[in-house]
């Protein structure tokens, strides 16, 4: 297995422009998460899913929109790239009862200028 | 889910015991202690949960008071390689899991 895998590693954008980062799990997890990571600070959740097409926001979501159209994917869209969305993100996924153990990426760095 | 309060920093040597703790004295009865570590700049690790029983993995020992106010994880024998943050999280359980990341406490193993 696999496991977590996050595309691309890293990432340069201009303000303005929008991109889609990359998660993919082979666990047959039902539970999918995105979170940011900024310097010195632990990780915050922005969106989260609970099975194929079933997304829900959590304390960070502007700026940012996803979806779940299969158990596998969950890609992480950012609409219109700001500087303030400079950060690491990492993908999480969890399965089970009650969700016991998350599993994370290696993350995706993200620049913004 | 309820907060969490840890110490910023702490040092141990290396092959000691380092004894993390977390208060957590709003917790809920049907909220669960996990411990999760990032070691550098990696994705977070899973490392050991508990709901009132102390708990022992291969990895680590969970301590939980008997007024489950508070916790401590136990690395039985501390390498270099478990300098991380280490963050305790409450989480209620059966439901989405959303982890709420504090800024943990950065352990340093020393030679």
């Amino acid at each position: 297995n696999a496991g977590v895998t996050q595309t691309p590693k890293f990432q340069v954008l201009k303000t303005g422009q929008s991109m889609t980062l990359q998660c993919a799990q082979d666990m047959n997890h039902e539970y999918m998460s995105w979170y940011r990571q900024d310097p010195g600070m632990g990780l915050r959740l922005i969106h989260y899913s609970v099975g194929a097409g079933i997304t829900d926001q959590g304390e960070v979501p502007n700026g940012y929109n996803v979806s779940r159209s299969t158990t596998e994917d969950f890609p992480l869209r950012l609409l219109s790239a700001a500087p303030s969305q400079t950060s690491v993100y990492f993908c999480a996924s969890g399965g089970g009862r009650p969700y016991n153990e998350q599993f994370f990426g290696p993350g995706t760095r993200l620049t913004v200028l | 889910d309820a907060k969490t309060t840890q110490p910023t920093s702490m040092d141990c040597a290396e092959g000691r015991a380092a004894n993390l703790p977390c208060n957590h004295s709003t917790i809920s009865g049907n909220e669960y202690v996990y411990w999760y570590r990032q070691i550098h700049s990696q994705g977070p690790q899973y490392i050991i949960h508990g709901l009132k029983n102390n708990e022992t993995n291969e990895m680590a020992s969970l301590i939980i008071t008997e007024d489950r106010k508070s916790s401590t994880l136990i690395l039985p024998h501390a390498t270099l390689r478990d300098t991380a943050v280490y963050y305790c999280i409450v989480r209620v359980a059966g439901t989405a899991s959303k982890l709420t990341f504090g800024t943990g406490t950065r352990l340093q193993v020393t030679l």
